[in-house]
Parts: structure tokens; sequence; C-alpha cells
């Protein structure tokens, strides 16, 4: 079953806005953690920030912000006064709690590509 | 700090050969290494999960005898795609994790199967 839910395949954003990528997971564990990861087209992925499920705030990292709603199950990234060099795939991913079976894995996301033009 | 290597960053290999890539944490003990692929405009598929000194834990639907993972340190893990066909054709990504929850993830290497 699909555990993280990225719903906007594509998404264009002007220069200097914001934008906001959903994503949405589902878990019965109390302990996990949400990560965002930015792949540009050299594949490479770049961690932008991390949400744990007993953080009680949201968490920030310069222009990425989490909207964390844990009753909604949703993990929104926002970024801040968009850059032509934020153009890139972006994932949500999820890591459970730590145990012999999962060692901390994460499972992803579909992705959300955004180009932002000028 | 918390950088991790592949090697190569691209290779091309004849169908029915085997190609071996290595996964490297340059600064730090990696007590476990994931290694993923990606397939063009898709998502990362874990293949498996590998722990220094153990036998990899493997996906559902991964051949682990296609797929060879070995771990035999805390600082390097090898991936061997044996007898490669063209549909093995991807980007093959892994990450390593030491204590924390974070993982770091090598740049990735493109293998293409002629």
């Amino acid at each position: 079953a699909q555990k993280i839910t990225q719903t906007q395949p594509g998404m264009f954003v002007q220069e200097k806005e914001a934008v906001t990528l959903d994503c949405t997971y589902d878990t019965s564990d109390p302990s996990y953690g949400l990560f965002w990861y930015k792949q540009p087209s050299s594949g490479e992925m770049i961690f932008l920030i991390y949400q744990g499920s007993y953080d009680q705030q949201n968490a920030t990292e310069g222009r990425y912000s989490l909207n964390f709603q844990k009753a909604r199950k949703s993990a929104n990234l926002v970024i801040s006064a968009s850059q032509l060099g934020d153009s890139a795939m972006y994932f949500c991913a999820m890591r459970e709690a730590v145990t012999t079976d999962s060692w901390g894995k994460l499972q992803f996301g579909a992705g959300t590509q955004v180009v932002v033009t000028p | 700090g918390a950088v991790v290597s592949q090697h190569p960053s691209w290779v091309i290999c004849k169908s029915g050969t085997s190609v071996k890539i290595e996964c490297r944490s340059l600064d730090f003990q990696a007590t476990t290494m994931f290694w993923y692929r990606q397939f063009p405009k898709q998502s990362l598929m874990l293949m498996a999960t590998s722990n220094e000194g153990s036998k990899a834990t493997y996906e559902q639907g991964v051949e682990k005898d296609k797929f060879l993972i070995n771990h035999a340190s805390l600082t390097l893990s090898t991936l061997t795609v044996t007898s490669a066909h063209p549909e093995d054709s991807s980007f093959y990504i892994c990450s390593a994790r030491h204590l924390g929850p974070e993982q770091y993830f090598g740049p990735g290497t493109r293998l293409t199967v002629t």
C-alpha cells in the first residue's frame, strides 16, 4: 500500500513567489520521521528538511518550511521566494521506527517536478 | 561532513556481463547502507538494506542472486549487477546512515546495458 502520497506531478511557479508542495502519509507507528529531498537534473539527492513525529514545532531551514499537520497526516513543504535554481524534482519521504526489520529505511512519494520561471 | 561517494558515476556494459558499483561513506561510519534504483521520471525504489558484517535484506521482488550486495566494512558497500541485461539500465543510488535519522545519499551511478 502506498504510504507516501504526492498528488502534484508537476508545478510551475514564478520566481520570487512561494510554492507549497503537498505530501500526505499513512502510518500506524507513533514514532516516525518525515523528510523532503530535492533532486536536480544531475540526479543527486539533496536533503532539505526533517520533521519528527514528536516535534512540537514545524521545522524550518532557511527558505524551506514544513507545514506539519499530524492529525491530517500531512507534511507539506513550503518554499518561499522561489529561485531559478529551485527547479528540480522534490520528494517527500517517511521513515518509521528503526527495527531489525526496517533499519530506518525511507519510503518515497512519487515526487513533484517544480519549474521556476523568470 | 556526512559525505557519501559512489563509483563509478556512470558505466556502460554489454549484456551478459557483471558490473560492480561502490558506495563509500567518507567521513563517518555507516551502520546501515541502502541501495535504491530509479527509472526515468520515477521515484526511488528501495532494493535492499545492508548492515556491516551481515547479509543484506532485499525488498520484495528484488532478485538477490542478480543484485549482490556486500557490506564489508563500516565505510564500504558494493552492489554487483550480475549478468546485466538492458532492462537493468537505471540510475542506482546508495545512501548511508549512522545513528541519527538522516540518510546521506551518494551522487548515483547511471548504468547503461547495451
